[in-house]
């Protein structure tokens, strides 16, 4: 099946820092990307849908000023949490489809422990 | 958008014993998918159904997909310890239920 690698796995980061996660596609092309995150033993929340060469589309009640999304190229998305604070310690995982649309199904990223100390 | 409710939360059951997590969407889905979760791994796809009524199995899972396309189950027959983990339905808007998280005592 299709991969997509993220990384890094783990972070560690000072209060105020910014952090970048990336998210690739490696054998194959998407033109879409999300971004979840995820509590421990809850479930994933959509942060954003991510797409080729244009401004990602986020959820209600993500801000878009804090989680910046960058999708670059047709393999590559980032994501920044930008000035973090502890709140923002979470897993973060990505993820794709082969064809770009919600019909098809997605390949996850091993995901992003962040912690904001 | 949707929203996709799951349940139970939690099942435990002992070794051999059925499992079954039930999905429902206040809106009719064009198609519905299924993953799990390994404690501290990443949701793996299991499957997508999109036709109404549709059955699918996969060994001693058994899938199934609401006649008018809101609800949907998944059941494991006989569980094993290596079922273990949380078990995700999605709508076609790509956003998950809650989840529900299967322990297997041997």
């Amino acid at each position: 099946g299709a991969v997509v690698s993220q990384h890094p796995s783990r972070v560690i980061c000072k209060s105020g820092t910014s952090v970048k996660i990336e998210c690739r596609s490696l054998d194959f092309q998407a033109t879409t990307m999300f971004w979840y995150r995820q509590f421990p033993k809850k479930s994933l929340m959509l942060m954003a849908t991510s797409n080729e060469g244009s401004k990602a589309t986020y959820e209600q009640g993500v801000e878009k000023d804090k989680f910046l999304i960058n999708h670059a190229s047709l393999t590559l998305s980032t994501l920044t949490v930008t000035s973090a604070h502890p709140e923002d310690s979470s897993f973060y995982i990505c993820s794709a489809s082969t064809d770009g649309t919600t019909n098809e199904k997605l390949f996850f990223g091993s995901g992003t422990q962040l912690s904001v100390l | 958008g949707q929203q996709v409710m799951q349940i139970p939360q939690y099942q435990h059951v002992q070794e051999g014993e059925d499992f079954t997590t039930y999905c429902n969407s206040s809106t009719t889905l064009s198609n519905i998918q299924w993953y799990k979760q390994r404690p501290g791994g990443h949701p793996v796809f299991l499957i997508q159904l999109v036709k109404s009524g549709e059955v699918k199995k996969q060994k001693r899972l058994t899938f199934q997909f609401g006649e008018a396309k809101k609800n949907s189950s998944l059941h494991i027959t006989a569980t094993q310890t290596t079922d273990v983990g949380t078990y995700f339905c999605a709508g076609n808007d790509m956003r998950f239920g809650a989840g529900t998280r299967l322990t297997v005592k041997p």
